[in-house]
């Protein structure tokens, strides 16, 4: 069946980088595109930006622009998502959902980042 | 962009219907018909049941619907059941390959 799975719960320190992943499996993997949303405990979704795994063109949201990396391995079906100079208001489940004519029919189970000194 | 502006809470007994409101601007929901709306129970990944404007995913309820009228969007669900209590997300597309969700409504079956 068509399904995302993210890689598992990650914490980090102020500072540093986080990079999670998002294996497809069950589709043609360049033939959509993936977006990354995120959710703060508590908090609604927010679009960070999306990646074609076809041309590997990228979109980020403006309020992570410079600190943010979308790659995708077309030969593994993976699509990574890298956040960098984490800070504590970072900390959300990151999720990846396929993005086709920009609304998400799936969805990753969720990654929870922890950023914590 | 700004998030889209949902109301924060609603709720409904069974066998009711309830509109949930989202209002952005002519620079996505009144420019473009790419708006969804996405269902989320707690702990649990967000559910597609609306998209471009007022179509339905195959799986989902007839009792699910979506509608638009200038800068705000509306999904309506009919028939209220027990386990349509969760939050909802609107999201519209804002131009230059951007996304923009509304801040989220919970539900409430009373």
């Amino acid at each position: 069946q068509v399904q995302l799975v993210q890689s598992g719960a990650e914490v980090e320190k102020p500072g540093a980088s986080v990079k999670v992943s998002c294996k497809a499996s069950g589709y043609t993997f360049s033939s959509y595109d993936v977006s990354w949303v995120r959710q703060a405990p508590g908090q609604g979704l927010e679009w960070m930006g999306r990646i074609s795994p076809y041309k590997g063109n990228t979109k980020y949201a403006q309020k992570f622009q410079g600190r943010v990396s979308m790659t995708t391995d077309t030969s593994t079906s993976t699509a990574y998502l890298e956040l960098g100079s984490l800070r504590s208001d970072d900390t959300a489940v990151y999720y990846c959902a396929r993005d086709y004519g920009y609304s998400f029919g799936i969805w990753g189970q969720g990654t929870l980042v922890t950023v914590s000194s | 962009q700004s998030a889209l502006t949902q109301p924060a809470s609603m709720s409904g007994s069974p066998g009711q219907s309830i509109s949930i409101s989202c209002t952005g601007t002519s620079s996505d929901v009144g420019h473009y018909n790419l708006v969804s709306w996405y269902q989320q129970h707690p702990g649990e990944a967000p559910k597609l049941v609306i998209y471009e404007v007022s179509q339905r995913p195959s799986g989902v309820s007839s009792r699910f619907s979506g509608s638009k009228s200038g800068t705000t969007a509306s999904l309506t669900i009919s028939g209220l059941q027990a386990e349509d209590e969760a939050y909802y997300y609107c999201c519209s597309y804002a131009g230059s390959g951007t996304l923009v969700f509304g801040g989220g409504t919970k539900l409430t079956v009373l």
